[in-house]
Formats: C-alpha cells, structure tokens, sequence
C-alpha cells in the first residue's frame, strides 16, 4: 500500500473469499516487518509478523510473505469475514542510525456480505 | 493489563493555545513511542524512548513539540503554541524491545481551530 495522497488504496471483496493485500517496503536492510489493522476510531492493532530469516508465516486465517528480492510484504487473509474491514499498514523495522518502525500508508480493505 | 492508556480521547483548543496528550505504557515494557497520524502523511515517529530516556526524536516537527517520561509509567507530548497545522490522531505505543511489535493506545484526536 502505497500512498496515493488523500485516498488510500482500497481492495474490495466479497464476504468469505481469500484477500491479499501488498506492500512494498523501502529499505533492503530492514530486518523486522509487521501488519497492523487499524479500525475507525481505534489505534492500529497488531495482526502478525515477520523477520527477514523467514519469507512465510502463518496466523489464524492470516499469513504473511516476504519476498526480500524486490522488497514486498503480502498479508493474506483467508475466508474474509465483515469483522476484516478495516485499514491495513505493513511496518519496516528501519536499522539505519536508530531501529524504528516506519509504516507504510495503508490499504483499506472493505469486504461485502 | 489494560493496554496502552492515552488520555484525553479528544482535544479541541484554539491556535496558540497549548496542548498536553498524556499516555501510560504497558507495564514492563521498556520502550514508549509517540507517533501522529494525518491522512496526508499518515503514521509518522515523533519520538521514542528506551527505559524513559528520549532515544530518537527527529520526527518532532518543530520546537513548539517536546515530550517527556518523568517515570516507567508516564509520558507526556506537549505543543506549545499550537497551530491548525497540529490537527491529527496522536497515538501512544509501548513494546518490550526495539525488534518487538508495537502496542498502540486508542489515541487522542486534537483538533486546533
């Protein structure tokens, strides 16, 4: 999810299929990803992550995957349900100068009964 | 534990005046951040802190900004004045180490007139 300034990008699906949502990531040295989903009115919430001796992990309906070669992130979630609406941020541990999370701009997903 | 605590919910103050946006970390954990979110620019650092001293604060936009962690279980952002400009969600997010996943509160949204 890329910033595309005042309109996030935004993936619609239908209730109960399998959604995938990307992220491209800045810096080859970053060593730490995370997804967070974030709720109208709510502060991001952690979702799974990801450290950069691993290219796959898997949550409960979630999975992550990691392609460091050409840097992107992908969130996979599996039986979208309505409660998976939300906005989805991929954060980067930056380990240039002080290690620090820069997330990325958001994807909004937005699934349909 | 009940999470990251951010207080208050909502601020509404006229230009010039200053703001304070408290935040109470999860117990244990060493590590404190200040992040603000806008639709432009979306998630962006301010500041972190490691063990209450302030470790990176290049994301602190200008002076009028300054935070501070008088102990393990307190922090606070301060602006002074603030400005239209400083309109956003706050957010306060904790973690047990730098590698470690964020635990975000529920932010506070300023809105300066």
């Amino acid at each position: 999810g890329e910033s595309v300034g005042l309109h996030l990008p935004t993936l619609s699906v239908q209730e109960g299929d399998n959604s995938i949502i990307n992220c491209a990531y800045s810096n080859s040295a970053s060593d730490y990803f995370i997804w967070y989903k974030q709720e109208s009115g709510k502060g991001p919430q952690f979702i799974i992550d990801i450290r950069s001796n691993m290219d796959k992990r898997q949550g409960q309906r979630v999975t992550v995957l990691l392609n460091k070669t050409v840097k992107h992130l992908s969130l996979q979630i599996a039986a979208t349900q309505p409660g998976d609406s939300a906005v989805y941020f991929c954060a980067e541990n930056y380990s240039g100068g002080y290690n620090k999370l820069i997330f990325g701009a958001g994807t909004r997903l937005a699934v349909h009964p | 534990d009940a999470g990251v605590i951010q207080s208050p919910r909502h601020e509404v103050t006229e230009m010039g005046q200053e703001v304070t946006l408290r935040c109470k970390p999860i117990s244990g954990h060493d590590y404190l951040f200040w992040y603000r979110q806008t639709m432009m620019r979306g998630l962006e650092l301010l500041i972190y802190f490691n063990n209450n001293v302030p470790i990176d604060d290049s994301g602190m936009p200008e002076d009028r900004f300054s935070a501070k962690m008088p102990n393990a279980s307190f922090s606070t952002l301060k602006i002074q004045p603030s400005e239209p400009r400083d309109s956003a969600v706050y957010f306060c997010a904790s973690s047990l180490g730098l590698n470690e996943k964020l635990f975000f509160g529920s932010g506070t949204q300023l809105s300066v007139l």
